[in-house]
């Protein structure tokens, strides 16, 4: 495990649902961000929030909306998603801009 | 534009048999450099960073890399591969503040 833990593991959503994913990390660290992973493409950083401060927002639709109330918790609330939203979404943390980021085991996301 | 490649889809090789995984980049000012492996329904896991100092970083499950500045280059390698390295295998580059760029993946498969 490498302390990073993400609720839930699958969701199903139709495209009228609204759901929320949840990341929490238990190593001290001060960032978290959501990366989502779609077949064949590479990582794509959706949002940083460092110090519960949102430091990136990489031009992800209104659809998603995050949420960091500490720096121990992330969300990512979904609503009104598309087809082509199905992913995995993967949470991570870091202690600073430069260190390694540590990564929950994600969330596979199928929107229908 | 900062980026990073890994030319090669899927790497096949013999169990005991030395691997490689390529990776170049592209990057303004120092690059921090790092390998993430992936196994299946899993996040992805640390293997090794360079960030200064020996061009070879010897990083976790004897996995080592190489910086080669020259030739923008950060190739992932291991003397002697095991059947259980069989993973996808990601490159990445910090590309400034909390921002990571990374390659779309290798996929290593060891065959026994």
């Amino acid at each position: 495990e490498t302390g990073v833990t993400q609720t839930p593991r699958h969701l199903v959503m139709g495209m009228t649902n609204k759901k929320s994913l949840k990341c929490e990390q238990h190593l001290g660290h001060n960032a978290m961000y959501w990366y989502k992973q779609s077949a064949k493409k590479p990582l794509e950083l959706m949002f940083v929030y460092n110090f519960k401060e949102q430091t990136e927002n990489n031009s992800v639709p209104s659809r998603f909306s995050p949420e960091c109330p500490n720096s121990s918790h992330l969300f990512l609330h979904l609503h009104t998603l598309q087809p082509e939203d199905s992913a995995l979404y993967l949470c991570a943390s870091s202690q600073g801009s430069e260190e390694t980021q540590y990564f929950g085991p994600g969330t596979r996301l199928l929107v229908l | 534009a900062q980026s990073v490649a890994q030319p090669e889809d899927q790497v096949n090789v013999a169990e005991g048999n030395p691997l490689t995984v390529k990776c170049t980049y592209s990057v303004s000012g120092n690059p921090y450099l790092f390998w993430y492996v992936q196994y299946p329904n899993r996040g992805l896991q640390f293997l090794l960073k360079y960030i200064t100092g020996d061009n070879l970083v010897k990083g976790s499950y004897g996995f080592e890399a190489e910086f080669n500045k020259s030739q923008t280059s950060f190739h992932l390698k291991k003397p002697s591969a095991l059947v259980s390295d069989s993973a996808l295998y990601f490159c990445a580059v910090r590309a400034g503040g909390f921002k990571t760029i990374f390659g779309a993946g290798t996929r290593l498969f060891v065959k026994a």
